[in-house]
């Protein structure tokens, strides 16, 4: 157990819904890091948060956004959602803004499909 | 843009194989590579990492091996088990954001 929590689990909704996935980082962690994992593309980060604000951005659709509150979760938004965000969205946490040896610790996922 | 490349995309071997898993990277900036191990259903681990001053590095049954000069990593798994079953990552640190790249993953199966 990481000690990153990820609900939901599963969602399954339809083109055009949108969707908020929820993250709790490990205790004393203050960083939050989303990744979107596909079968063609892998594991391809989406972006940071530290201590409530944005850190970094990877390739994040400009339909999806998140943020960090002050109790340190991390919700990610998916709207306009098509067939193609189909796909397991994994949360991981760190203690610092940035890594040093590599080393994040990751939730179980949130399988997202989209009909 | 990939910046790591990773190969094979499957692995099957049998009980006590040796498999090897390989990548590649292009930006010099990278200056740590961790290995993720992803069991079903799981989220993705740190088994094993180096740094790029270092040509092996070995823990338990686990050895990276690299090449800075080729700019490529590999990891070996001896006396291979079917407990490790798994996907494997390869990553790579550093860069303009500091961020963890990942490559696109290698699913093993290793047969009793």
């Amino acid at each position: 157990d990481s000690g990153v929590t990820q609900t939901p689990k599963h969602l399954i909704t339809a083109t055009g819904q949108r969707v908020t996935l929820r993250c709790s980082p490990r205790s004393g962690d203050l960083s939050v890091y989303w990744y979107q994992q596909s079968l063609d593309q892998g594991l391809q980060f989406l972006i940071q948060y530290y201590n409530g604000e944005e850190r970094a951005k990877g390739n994040i659709l400009e339909r999806f956004s998140a943020q960090q509150f002050p109790d340190l979760h991390s919700e990610l938004n998916l709207s306009s959602l098509e067939l193609g965000d189909s796909a397991l969205y994994f949360c991981a946490s760190s203690v610092a803004p940035q890594l040093v040896t590599g080393e994040l610790f990751f939730g179980e996922g949130s399988r997202l499909t989209v009909l | 843009q990939q910046q790591v490349k990773q190969s094979p995309q499957s692995l099957i071997v049998q009980k006590g194989g040796i498999p090897i898993i390989n990548c590649a990277y292009e930006n010099t900036a990278f200056d740590y590579f961790p290995w993720y191990q992803q069991f079903p259903g799981k989220g993705p681990a740190l088994l094993i990492a180096i740094r790029p001053d270092v040509s092996e590095k070995k823990e338990g049954r686990f050895t990276i091996s690299f090449n800075k000069s080729a700019k490529q990593f590999s990891l070996h798994i001896m006396d291979s088990q079917p407990g490790d079953s798994a996907t494997y990552f390869c990553a790579a640190l550093g860069g303009s954001q500091g961020n963890l790249i990942f490559g696109k993953g290698t699913k093993l199966s290793v047969k009793p």
